[in-house]
């Protein structure tokens, strides 16, 4: 069963419009991240979640924005797409008990957006 | 700077070949971890190792091994007798406690695998 569920698999938005990508999991772990992942390229973090803090890496746009109401939802959302958000995003969780314990991330399918 | 190099981007083997997959690391940390994972075409980032710096055994999981050797900073994996269904990309990884941060993971660049029939 899946643990990390993305959804949609596959969004399409036009140049401009909002667009929000979900992700949800059943592990009730502490902490989940965002990554952006373009064609043929290692993943890149853009922000992840301490509980409910807010952890955004330093160049990561401000176009880009996200919300946990709660353990088990986080949300990213794009406030205008651009051609070159058109990439796979990939949730991911960990349970983090202790920092630099090399907690495992585990990851959703991914969602891929497409902009037109 | 904690840094990942998998200099090798692609790979094709036949089926039942053995093939052995490159990780150099850098990092300025004496207590790290290092992980690899893999990504088949369905997107899904599917965990595989973890390995932390004082433990330098090797590991072996069925058709997977992983050599950790700390004096020249490597991490390989090695796929014995391949499938077609290990055709996929393989990250390797380095966690990354920065100072007053959040640990976070820095990825390789990726190795595309092709395990031909």
């Amino acid at each position: 069963d899946a643990m990390v569920i993305q959804n949609p698999r596959y969004q399409v938005t036009q140049f401009g419009k909002p667009v929000t990508l979900s992700c949800s999991q059943t592990l009730n772990h502490n902490v989940m991240y965002w990554y952006q992942q373009k064609s043929s390229q290692a993943p890149k973090l853009l922000f992840h979640y301490y509980d409910k803090d807010f952890n955004n890496e330093a160049d990561t746009p401000d176009n880009f924005q996200s919300r946990r109401p709660n353990t088990s939802f986080c949300f990213l959302d794009i406030r205008s797409p651009g051609l070159g958000d058109a990439a796979m995003y990939l949730c991911a969780t960990s349970r983090v008990l202790l920092a630099g314990a090399g907690n495992i991330q585990y990851f959703g399918a991914g969602t891929r957006l497409s902009v037109l | 700077a904690q840094k990942v190099t998998q200099a090798q981007t692609e790979i094709s083997v036949v089926e039942k070949e053995d093939v052995t997959l490159d990780c150099v690391y850098e990092t300025r940390d004496t207590t790290y971890y290092l992980f690899w994972y893999k990504q088949p075409p369905s997107g899904e980032l599917v965990f595989l190792i973890r390995r932390n710096s004082f433990d330098e055994q090797n590991e072996i999981s069925g058709r997977y091994s992983w050599n950790f050797q700390k004096s020249t900073s490597s991490f390989n994996f090695t796929i014995t007798a391949s499938q077609v269904v290990d055709s996929a990309v393989y990250f390797c990884a380095l966690s990354d406690l920065p100072q007053g941060g959040s640990e976070k993971l820095v990825f390789g660049k990726g190795m595309k695998l092709t395990v031909n029939p």
